[in-house]
């Protein structure tokens, strides 16, 4: 199993740009997650979505949006990048409540 | 919302030492899992543990969820065990595991 993958691995974006990071998993596992990081900081989670067609806000979604079109897949959409966004960005998956989460290795971004 | 701290904030030790990173939580949970996050930005989950006590080798850790509080426990420590640790719940109440992060311990370990 490839566990949790995500890519691009670093982006740089200009202020206004737009971009989509992919995250997939092989587990088929349920339930997915999107976190943020910053420097020195927690994960904070941005989306989550307990399966295929089902997507609801974390603590911060603003500027951001999915979509889960199959179980593998849970694509993260940011629309009109703001230096705000610069972050790293973690997908997290696990198969039901209670389990545990595997991370993917992380996105850097940086919005300029 | 739930308000997760770690303590202590940045601990140093030489290789051999042991260590306790405690996890402290202002509501009750149902999930709680701790995490060590590399040098080089990887993820890993330690342990499951809402409540009562598991081991892995080295590392332990212990909730005691009526007193809001998780201990991890690291033995023997070794210049691999670098790194930040995170503690993240749910609270009661929640069923999608959508987990808050403390802000982590982190840990240098020196030959």
């Amino acid at each position: 199993n490839a566990g949790v993958t995500q890519t691009p691995k670093f982006r740089i974006l200009k202020i206004g740009q737009s971009m989509t990071l992919q995250c997939a998993q092989d587990m088929n596992h349920n339930y997915m997650y999107w976190y943020r990081q910053d420097p020195g900081m927690g994960l904070k989670l941005i989306y989550y979505s307990v399966g295929a067609g089902i997507t609801d806000k974390g603590e911060v979604p603003n500027g951001y949006n999915v979509s889960r079109s199959t179980t593998e897949d849970f694509p993260l959409r940011l629309e009109l990048a703001a230096p705000s966004q610069t972050s790293v960005y973690f997908c997290a998956s696990n198969r039901g409540q209670g389990a545990e989460q595997y991370f993917g290795p992380g996105t850097r971004l940086t919005v300029t | 919302g739930i308000q997760v701290e770690q303590s202590p904030p940045d601990l140093i030790l030489q290789e051999g030492a042991n260590s306790t990173l405690r996890c402290n939580f202002s509501d009750s949970v149902n999930n709680l899992q701790w995490f060590h996050q590399n040098p080089w930005g990887q993820l890993i989950n330690l342990f499951y543990i809402p409540s009562g006590t598991k081991q892995n080798g080295r590392l332990s850790a212990t909730t005691v969820a009526t007193e809001r509080y998780s201990l991890l426990y690291i033995s023997s420590s070794q210049t691999t065990d670098s790194g930040v640790y995170f503690c993240a719940v749910e609270r009661v109440g929640g069923n999608t595991d959508k987990l808050i992060f403390g802000t982590g311990t982190r840990l240098q370990v020196f030959p």
